[in-house]
């Protein structure tokens, strides 16, 4: 059983389209993030949701919009793809409170925009 | 802003060697130091954590010290195995209180393992 799941694994779409990337975790966790990881393999954190709530908006352009419908859920979409915008995109997932250093992270989904 | 970093990007070490992936952090503020693994092609994976109060701590075949004075975080693996083979990120991260704040992560050490 996927712990922390997200589709599609792979993403090739042309500059300016718009595309989104779903995430699921079944792990009964309340908060869940949005990473990205670049070509030089960096992490920086995009956004966190706590049940449902937003609570981090770190400086990402507002062309990309999170939307959690559940506490499963952490959907990212994006809006007239860049050529900048290719990179690995991570969901993870933790438990609220104190142990939320402690992330389980998905599979990733390679964006690739021509 | 202020950063975790890493002091060499590619590590070899022999197979049952002992292996040590340095990192050194500026935020003194940070409550948790953490280590995470990526292998090829998976997300990073949970490896040990450290409270900033604390210097050591120890799991299974690994150990991480936290020598606040000269803000060095490193983690020690034993007798690495051929799937320790990964790229290693230590994390900080400040503790808000609202339970879901985002890790800051270095720029990973690639650790290679020679048969």
């Amino acid at each position: 059983d996927t712990a922390v799941s997200q589709t599609p694994k792979y993403l090739v779409t042309q500059m300016g389209n718009d595309k989104s990337i779903k995430c699921e975790q079944n792990l009964g966790h309340d908060t869940m993030y949005w990473y990205k990881q670049d070509s030089k393999k960096f992490l920086k954190i995009m956004f966190s949701y706590n049940n449902k709530e937003l609570i981090i908006n770190e400086t990402v352009p507002n062309r990309f919009s999170p939307k959690s419908p559940d506490k499963a859920h952490l959907n990212l979409h994006i809006n007239s793809l860049e050529l900048g915008d290719s990179a690995v995109y991570f969901c993870a997932s933790s438990q609220a409170g104190g142990r939320h250093y402690e992330q389980y992270f998905g599979p990733g989904t390679r964006l690739t925009v021509t | 802003g202020e950063s975790v970093g890493l002091h060499l990007p590619t590590l070899s070490v022999q197979e049952g060697d002992n292996s040590i992936i340095n990192c050194a952090y500026s935020n003194s503020a940070s409550d948790y130091f953490i280590w995470y693994k990526q292998e090829s092609g998976k997300g990073p994976q949970f490896i040990i954590d450290i409270r900033s109060n604390m210097d050591k701590r120890q799991g299974q075949r690994v150990t991480v010290l936290l020598n606040k004075t000269v803000k060095h975080l490193s983690l020690q693996i034993a007798a690495t195995q051929p799937g320790d083979s990964a790229v290693y990120f230590c994390a900080e991260i400040r503790d808000s209180g609202g339970g879901a704040d985002g890790l800051t992560f270095g720029k990973g050490t690639h650790l290679i393992i020679q048969p």
